[in-house]
């Protein structure tokens, strides 16, 4: 089946630096996502994107939609210490099989104060 | 508008007994799935609902039924609980164009 590969697995930042992190898929996607999970919670979506090469902001955040649509890439700008939390980015095609939400297995990010 | 209601938030089993993780959306949406997730492995699908009446099975689904009788609801049901089914269940709604919305969780422990 589809996979994605999410990296890094797990990042220390200092507060106030710029954070980045990828996801890679053997196949192509016609929607890529950005999730946050805060520990005890279910996954939040942060940023969707629908075009191949579309960039989007929220907030700090950044996300983009690689051109070649089996990649996108997630930057934080000026961490702060709520940033902390586990990072997960999902493929979709719908379509397809409308329910296939592909997850990778996430980036857990911690930011020292 | 309370989103996507998971029931109950613990649970802990023996195994062989049986049991129905509860999921309700007031959104609306069409789409409905059931994911776990596992230290280390991410979040995997187990089942999933484009529509009311319409199921089938994603990445993991042996051990676990669903079914879809309304737009609302969407039901997991763990037949004889193993504890290889110890995990993390998220139910998550969507209109069906990407964006899902996840409930808080069920923590399954079967001992």
């Amino acid at each position: 089946g589809q996979q994605l590969n999410q990296s890094p697995q797990s990042m220390f930042i200092q507060e106030g630096e710029d954070v980045s992190m990828n996801c890679t898929s053997s196949s192509i996607f016609n929607t890529w996502l950005w999730y946050k999970q805060d520990p005890g919670e279910g996954p939040v979506l942060l940023i969707a994107l629908y075009k191949a090469g579309e960039l989007t902001s929220n907030g700090r955040l950044t996300a983009q939609f690689g051109i070649t649509r089996k990649d996108s890439f997630l930057n934080i700008s000026a961490s702060i210490p709520s940033d902390v939390g586990i990072y997960f980015c999902a493929g979709h095609n719908y379509g397809g099989s409308q329910g296939n939400l592909i997850f990778g297995k996430g980036t857990k990010l911690s930011v020292k104060p | 508008n309370a989103g996507v209601t998971q029931t109950p938030k613990f649970q802990v089993l023996k195994t062989g007994q049986s049991m129905t993780l509860q999921c309700a959306q007031d959104m609306n949406h069409e789409y409905m799935s059931w994911y776990r997730q596992d230290p280390g492995m991410g979040l995997r699908l187990i089942h999933y609902s484009v529509g009311a009446g319409i199921t089938d099975q994603g990445e993991v689904p042996n051990g676990y039924n669903v079914s879809r009788s309304t737009t609302e609801d969407f039901p997991l049901r763990l037949l004889s609980a193993a504890p290889s089914q110890t995990s993390v269940y998220f139910c998550a709604s969507s209109l069906g164009t990407g964006g899902y919305t996840f409930g808080s969780g069920t923590r399954l422990t079967v001992v």
